[in-house]
């Protein structure tokens, strides 16, 4: 069965800290790999991964791959009160099939 | 410019009746997205429209939901006789050309079946 598990599911931590959130996934046929952040409704794009061990980077944000070890970090330095939401992640697999984890809930203190 | 817009915001039905939820992508984009977000779930994907042609719609959670999009533009999404369960949030999203273009998300229509 196809399936994404994020982790850690909720995380607190400090301004000024740095976060890893995790994705794991079984997923046949996999295209993509995408992370949201989630604020009330809506969800954001960040990032979309396709290949293996490319970093993809936005300002504080941070993003990897590994098609081997079927996993994607979503790293966040320096982190500010206004990074806290949820993360999600999301699969995409041919035939245009989305899967997406329960989510990574963030609170970032002042 | 205009993003999406959804309506309505929020919906209250009695269970057994049908509702109508709608879709409007930004002009030019000609793939468009259906999720569902259950109350302490993930975002869950219904379906997707690539320009005209015929959507995937094994993602539809049962044979009571059904959405069409006409003239690769507008979006409306279906629900027969709702049932409780069917409460959630319904997200639309759309993208230039596909799936591999940045998904930019509506505000979501808030359904709650009674």
């Amino acid at each position: 069965e196809d399936k994404v598990v994020q982790s850690p599911l909720s995380l607190v931590v400090h301004e000024g800290d740095t976060v890893t959130l995790n994705c794991s996934y079984e997923v046949t046929n996999f295209r993509s790999l995408l992370w949201y952040k989630q604020e009330k409704k809506a969800p954001t794009f960040l990032f979309m991964l396709t290949s293996s061990g490319i970093e993809k980077k936005s300002g504080r944000l941070s993003s990897i791959l590994d098609k081997k070890e079927l996993f994607s970090i979503l790293n966040i330095t320096a982190t500010q009160t206004g990074d806290s939401a949820v993360y999600l992640c999301a699969v995409e697999r041919s035939g245009n099939q989305f899967y997406f984890g329960t989510g990574t809930s963030l609170t970032v203190i002042p | 410019g205009a993003g999406v817009s959804q309506s309505p915001s929020n919906k209250v039905t009695e269970k057994g009746k049908d509702v109508e939820l709608r879709c409007d992508p930004i002009s030019g984009h000609t793939a468009l997205y259906w999720y569902r977000q259950s109350l302490g779930q993930g975002l869950e994907f219904l379906i997707y429209f690539q320009g005209n042609s015929a959507p995937d719609k094994s993602g539809l959670p049962s044979d009571r939901f059904s959405a069409e999009r006409t003239g690769g533009s507008v979006s409306t999404l279906t629900i027969q006789r709702t049932q409780q369960e069917d409460s959630a949030v319904y997200l639309c999203a759309s993208s230039l050309e596909g799936v591999t273009d940045t998904q930019y998300f509506g505000p979501g229509t808030r359904l709650t079946v009674l």
